[in-house]
């Protein structure tokens, strides 16, 4: 298939854990987005990543969040020590352009941190 | 920073229209998105409205901007059980360079 896919599908950590997310963006999108949206919320972004320029990590919520994106293609969030308030499905999503062209999402990785 | 409202929740019954709506803050906005997602699934582009316009319509989906008040809305007509889902209303905007996403909207179609 030609979508967005990511990898694992679910993912069970212990607290204190760390847990990489990989994300394979549709082939050609330049951006590349992580979003994570927790039980009865919206969608909280991330990080984005836009061609070759530094990424936006605005949205990452403390120091054990971090993600990279190798080669313009593949990314993968990592947590480290995750906590139980991580637990959440995590969402990436890609476009061709970056700005406000149009978002194509994975399936997201539900991660449950026990 | 921008701010996008739904309310959380709408029944409807089958055959009936539904309208989902979505208040924002940003008024420099340029694009409006309706984004839909079924339990389990990654979310699913419905339709986009660019901010110059008023009102556009994809077969049964019909989405109306406001700009004045920022009141986005989405009617889908017919609505069929395949409906049901979550509805996200989200907002691009030149000042965030980056799309803000309301809570969604659980619509549930009733038989």
């Amino acid at each position: 298939g030609a979508g967005v896919s990511q990898s694992p599908s679910n993912k069970v950590t212990e607290k204190g854990k760390d847990v990489e997310l990989r994300c394979d963006p549709i082939s050609g999108h330049t951006a590349l987005y992580w979003y994570r949206q927790s039980l009865g919320q919206g969608l909280e972004f991330l990080i984005y990543f836009q061609g070759n320029s530094a990424p936006d990590k605005s949205g990452l919520p403390s120091d054990r969040f971090s993600a990279e994106r190798t080669g313009g293609s593949v990314s993968t969030l990592t947590i480290q020590r995750t906590q139980q308030e991580d637990s959440a499905v995590y969402l990436c999503a890609s476009s061709l352009v970056g700005g406000a062209g149009e978002q194509y999402f994975g399936p997201g990785t539900r991660l449950t941190v026990t | 920073g921008e701010d996008v409202e739904q309310s959380l929740f709408l029944s409807v019954r089958e055959g009936d229209s539904s309208v989902i709506n979505c208040t924002y803050t940003d008024s420099s906005s340029t694009y409006l998105y309706w984004y839909k997602q079924e339990p389990g699934a990654g979310l699913q582009l419905l339709t986009y409205i660019f901010s110059n316009m008023d009102m556009k319509q994809d077969q049964r989906l019909t989405v109306l901007l406001n700009k004045k008040d920022k009141h986005l809305s989405l009617r889908i007509a017919d609505t069929q059980t395949g409906d049901s889902a979550i509805y996200f209303c989200a907002s691009f905007s030149g000042s965030a360079r980056q799309l803000t996403f309301g809570s969604g909207t659980q619509l549930t179609v009733l038989p």
